[in-house]
């Protein structure tokens, strides 16, 4: 079946534009995570939705980040007034089961590029 | 919270050789290890986990030891070929998310 999927697969903004990722998660998991990875590290947590409740937004690294799943499937990661920094591959991952345990299903990422 | 450390950053062995990447965690409460391999420009891909009821794990060239009294696991990969030249990511879980460690990357020379 088709795995996760996410869009766009490349993005170019420059500083103090707002961005929208999105992720499609394998159908029917219940579970989705985001994660962004900056070059030549691990995957570093940003957030988990267990169906449409955001149940951890700590990894957040500031309040121009904001996630949503409003039903339950597809998310949505924002990010307003880019900034250099905010530079990375956001991943997305998904899981069939609640709770960080479980198998994780990963996208192949969007990478973001601020100039 | 958790503190996931992993070594070697870089691994080059021969074709045929094992290889062998370690992971220390910081939070007693972890009880889940996957390990993911990443290959350039790739989404990470899981290849195996272990839960910390299991002292070992093992699927044909891949195997994962943990121990818990040590707060460290290891992955073994046996008869290396160069397809398993890629980064490793190990990670822990517990009360919160994931947290993964740096990477290896390894190279299989043929």
């Amino acid at each position: 079946g088709a795995g996760v999927s996410q869009s766009p697969r490349y993005k170019v903004a420059k500083r103090g534009q707002d961005v929208a990722l999105r992720c499609d998660p394998i159908s029917g998991h219940v579970s989705l995570f985001w994660y962004q990875q900056a070059l030549g590290q691990g995957p570093e947590f940003l957030t988990y939705f267990q169906n449409e409740a955001q149940l951890d937004k700590s990894g957040l690294p500031s309040d121009r980040f904001f996630a949503e799943r409003p039903e339950g499937s597809v998310s949505t990661l924002k990010i307003q007034r880019t900034q250099q920094e905010d530079s990375a591959v956001y991943l997305c991952a998904s899981s069939d089961r609640d709770g960080i345990q479980e198998t994780q299903y990963f996208g192949p990422g969007t990478r973001l590029l601020v100039l | 919270g958790e503190n996931v450390e992993q070594h070697p950053s870089t691994l080059s062995v021969q074709e045929g050789d094992s290889a062998v990447i370690k992971c220390t965690y910081s939070d007693s409460a972890s009880n889940y290890f996957p390990w993911y391999k990443q290959e350039l420009g790739k989404r990470p891909q899981l290849i195996i986990d272990i839960r910390s009821n299991v002292g070992e794990k093992k699927d044909q060239r891949i195997a994962v030891t943990l121990n818990k009294t040590a707060k460290h696991f290891s992955l073994h990969i046996t008869e290396t070929q160069p397809e398993d030249s890629a980064v490793y990511f190990c990670a822990g879980g517990g009360r919160r998310a994931l947290t993964f460690g740096s990477g290896t990357r390894l190279q299989v020379q043929p």
